[in-house]
């Protein structure tokens, strides 16, 4: 069955960066995209970006742009993402989802979160 | 980019009554690429229905999904009491993929 995995909860001070991993397995890594959706306390979900798992190639929000990188290591099946210059509202729960060639959103991680406090 | 208006925010309504969520979108969505999720407290969202109208994997059939254009409904025909949760809706036919802002459905 398809399962991705999250790593665990962050804290981090402003400023700072977090790299959240995100395990699949279950189906063949490199024939599906991976993207990742955060959601702020009480709030809604916000898609941050897309990375194909077969070449690399990404998408990011534009409102993320220069401050967030995604990679995937088709080693070991999992994706990485990577937000730097951290401030507070950045802290909210981050999911990793595999996207559909067409891009809807079948399988979700569990979730991880990121507090950003000094 | 694509706003996604979700209405109403909160639908209060008792089990076994029809549920009629609506996503309403600022400018026509590519290829009725639209898909409806299902978020409960403390968990991941789930997809139900991708493509306007496919209900994914496992998805009980009184979920449904109708729509095109600009203007979709997510219709439960029969509350379930594991159905009351927050529905959100997403375009992904232009990039960036936007969500809706979400409707609870709530036990009246």
């Amino acid at each position: 069955q398809v399962q991705l995995v999250q790593s665990g909860a962050e804290v981090k001070k402003p400023g700072a960066s977090v790299k959240v991993s995100c395990k699949a397995s279950g189906y063949t890594f490199t024939s599906y995209g991976i993207s990742w959706v955060r959601q702020a306390p009480g709030q809604g979900l916000e898609w941050m970006g897309w990375i194909s798992a077969y070449n690399g190639d990404t998408n990011y929000a534009q409102n993320l742009q220069g401050r967030v990188t995604m990679t995937t290591d088709t080693s070991t099946s999992t994706a990485y993402m990577e937000l730097r210059s951290l401030r507070s509202d950045d802290t909210a729960i981050y999911y990793c989802a595999r996207e559909d060639n067409n891009g809807f959103l079948d399988y979700w991680g569990q979730g991880t979160l990121v507090t950003v406090s000094s | 980019e694509i706003v996604l208006t979700q209405s109403p925010g909160t639908l209060s309504l008792s089990p076994g009554e029809r549920a009629t969520l609506s996503c309403r979108a600022s400018q026509s969505v590519s290829s009725s690429y639209l898909a409806w999720y299902q978020q409960k407290p403390g968990q991941a969202p789930r997809l139900l229905i991708y493509d306007a109208s496919s209900r994914a994997t496992g998805i009980p059939d009184r979920f449904s999904g109708s729509g095109s254009g600009t203007d979709f409904t997510l219709t439960i025909s029969r509350l379930e009491p594991e159905d009351f949760a927050v529905y959100y809706c997403q375009q992904y036919g232009s990039s960036p993929w936007t969500f809706g802002q979400g409707t609870k459905v709530e036990i009246k």
